[in-house]
């Protein structure tokens, strides 16, 4: 069983829909991460959470930390969106879910 | 922040041959990592990279496979060593910064994406 889960695995949306992706961890953490990775193969850093909720842009991370959940949320996607999402969680180690393949279409 | 530049950014290599992959961050870092990234799956950390001493290989990992250089706290190498073409993977570098600590920021170079023949 993986310490980190996300879902779906696969996504895709048309242009302007709301989008969210989701992850479920079973370890304690002090931070949740979500990274973006296009496909040449870089990632970057969206949002590194510990509590409540982040806002940059049309991005939207939030946190429960009772319930072990975070989601990214993206408003008003783009075909620049598509990407794979991957949450991560970093306790005294790090844990890494397989990722969200988004695509979105215009 | 961290800015990492990693190179090569892309290879394709004969089987049996080594090929060395190099990370430069433009601030020191404590903690540096590689992680390795097979087709369709997530990121699995291959070692933790310490300065003046040996790298720390998680489980499955070893030293004659993937020697690791870290001379500086800026600096890394990571060598895939007679390799196959079950190495065909995206090899990426990884700091935690600024604070250092496990639970600060992640940032990660562009990856190398090597293909084995």
């Amino acid at each position: 069983k993986n310490e980190v889960e996300q879902s779906p695995q696969n996504l895709t949306a048309q242009e302007g829909e709301f989008i969210t992706i989701n992850c479920s961890y079973s370890v304690g953490i002090s931070a949740l991460h979500w990274l973006q990775q296009h496909p040449g193969g870089g990632i970057v850093s969206l949002f590194m959470l510990s509590s409540g909720k982040k806002k940059h842009g049309r991005l939207i991370a939030t946190i429960n930390i009772q319930e072990k959940h975070s989601s990214l949320h993206i408003t008003a996607s783009h075909p620049r969106d598509s990407a794979v999402y991957i949450c991560a969680a970093t306790g005294n180690q790090f844990y890494f879910g397989t990722g969200t393949s988004l695509t979105v279409i215009p | 922040s961290a800015v990492i530049s990693q190179k090569p950014s892309r290879d394709i290599c004969q089987r049996g041959t080594s090929l060395t992959i190099q990370c430069q961050v433009d601030s020191q870092v404590t903690m540096m990592f590689w992680y390795r990234q097979q087709p369709g799956q997530s990121l699995t950390l291959i070692a933790t990279a310490n300065q003046g001493s040996e790298a720390t290989y998680e489980s499955g990992f070893v030293i004659d496979k993937f020697p690791i250089s870290r001379p500086n706290l800026t600096f890394s190498t990571l060598t895939v060593s007679n390799m196959s073409p079950e190495d065909s993977s995206i090899y990426l570098c990884s700091v935690v910064g600024p604070s250092g600590r496990v639970g600060g920021e992640l940032f990660f170079g562009e990856g190398s994406r090597l293909t084995v023949l």
